[in-house]
């Protein structure tokens, strides 16, 4: 099974900053089959990007992935104020099974 | 609009079994499989299985296998997840989430979570 690992746990940072997340993969992973995903408090998870570098529909620009093999990113350009959420990695393996990462909380400096 | 809507939440004794629905609308039901995951509070997210509406075939994560079921009623465009032998580690949020499996794979739609509580 792959395992997702996600850096920072917590980024705090403030409006209008750049925030970059990490997710590292302990085996290579199919860039199809890699996504993001934005959760905020009380609410079900939303899709950022798949593919590894394609938005979902309706996502700002200010979103961006990028990465390949183990090795994958998730760039905010601009933090504005409704990004303070958490975002997790996933990826899908064979069997099939999908695996999350464990996250990485972005909050207000 | 593409929806997912999921049942009220739930409160279990341990050892009962729960059932939680996901109706679907706004696409064709037997078109995109399901999958369930589940958040326990203040937890990441953990996948436990997918269900094919269209053949009713299903897969599930390891940890789940004999304690899980996935159906569903293509009539009503209804998916379920059952799980059994409840214990107190299964108090979660379970979501239903629609799997696009293209070129790219990725759930597009998530229900809004079921809270099922596990308590004596």
């Amino acid at each position: 099974e792959i395992v997702l690992t996600q850096s920072p746990g917590t980024l705090s940072l403030s409006p209008g900053e750049r925030a970059t997340l990490s997710c590292r993969a302990s085996q290579s992973v199919s860039s199809s089959y890699l996504a993001w995903y934005q959760q905020k408090p009380g609410q079900a998870p939303r899709l950022l990007v798949y593919g590894a570098s394609s938005r979902a529909t309706g996502i700002p620009d200010r979103f961006s992935g990028s990465g390949s093999g183990t090795g994958f990113t998730l760039t905010i350009s601009r933090l504005e104020p409704e990004d303070f959420a958490v975002y997790y990695c996933q990826q899908y393996g064979s069997s099939p099974i999908f695996t999350f990462g464990p996250g990485t909380k972005v909050d207000i400096k | 609009q593409v929806q997912l809507v999921q049942s009220g939440a739930e409160v279990k004794k341990p050892g009962a079994s729960v059932k939680v629905s996901c109706k679907a609308s706004g696409y064709t039901f037997t078109s995109y499989d399901i999958n369930w995951v589940r958040q326990a509070t203040g937890q990441g997210l953990e996948w436990m299985g997918w269900m094919n509406p269209n053949s009713g075939n299903t897969g599930y994560a390891q940890k789940f296998q004999g304690r899980v079921t996935m159906t569903r009623n293509t009539s009503i465009s209804t998916a379920y997840m059952e799980l059994s032998s409840l214990r107190s580690e299964d108090t979660a949020v379970y979501y239903c989430a629609r799997w696009v499996a293209a070129t790219k794979y990725y759930f597009d739609y998530w229900g809004q979570g079921t809270l099922v509580t596990v308590s004596s």
